[in-house]
């Protein structure tokens, strides 16, 4: 079975730009969740999404936003990019609400 | 809010020694606890992962790590090291409905021959 797909793999983007990042969860995963890895430290929640609904969001500033698509497929969109957003953005889906998380390889974006 | 410290940044041991990461939570309910390993360039890989019960859990790669409520403790073990082990660990705690992970900062494990 394919695992979480992410895409793009890497992005380059100047500030104040928008960008867009995908992630198809594993088939079957109705809940998809982003996270954002600054180098040298641990992943931060930025989102989940359960059945199409935002069922938590971590401390992030409205420039990011997200939604999920009737096929579990999930989009991240960070608007008016800054120097701070360059990271490794993860996707990880999950069957439901609980617990167990797939992750994806990550979308490494780098703002300049 | 939960939280998780991991108070080893960087560890060092030889090929087959014994390994023990430590990770600390904090979390005012019954934590939902997790290990992962990731290699560089890649994604986060599930090692492990407790959430009731048996306080030693077994996880893939010969890990394990053991619950200790009265010390807020999940510390990760393998008796013997590899070198294909050498990668960044995290420690994870999470609320019963997930919608909140929170990961400590890493511990980097190097292997040396």
């Amino acid at each position: 079975d394919a695992g979480v797909t992410q895409s793009p793999t890497h992005l380059i983007k100047t500030r104040g730009q928008h960008v867009t990042l995908r992630c198809s969860p594993i088939s079957g995963h109705k809940s998809v969740s982003w996270y954002q890895q600054v180098l040298g430290q641990g992943p931060q929640f930025i989102f989940q999404y359960y059945e199409k609904e935002e069922r938590g969001r971590g401390n992030f500033p409205d420039r990011f936003s997200a939604r999920q698509f009737p096929n579990y497929s999930s989009e991240l969109n960070v608007n008016a990019l800054l120097l701070g957003d360059s990271a490794l953005y993860l996707c990880a889906s999950s069957s439901g609400t609980g617990l167990e998380q797939y992750f994806g390889p990550g979308t490494r974006l780098t703002v300049t | 809010a939960q939280s998780v410290t991991q108070p080893d940044i960087h560890i060092t041991v030889s090929e087959g020694a014994s390994l023990e990461l430590r990770c600390n939570y904090s979390y005012g309910a019954t934590p939902y606890l997790f290990w992962y390993v990731q290699s560089p360039g890649q994604g986060l890989q599930l090692l492990l992962k407790y959430f009731s019960g048996d306080t030693l859990v077994q996880g893939i790669k010969g890990f394990e790590a053991e619950f200790k409520r009265s010390q807020s403790s999940f510390n990760l073990r393998k008796p013997s090291v590899h070198w294909s082990d050498a990668a960044e660990y995290f420690c994870a705690v999470a609320t019963y409905n997930n919608n909140d992970m929170r990961f400590g900062a890493g511990t980097r494990l190097t292997v040396k021959p």
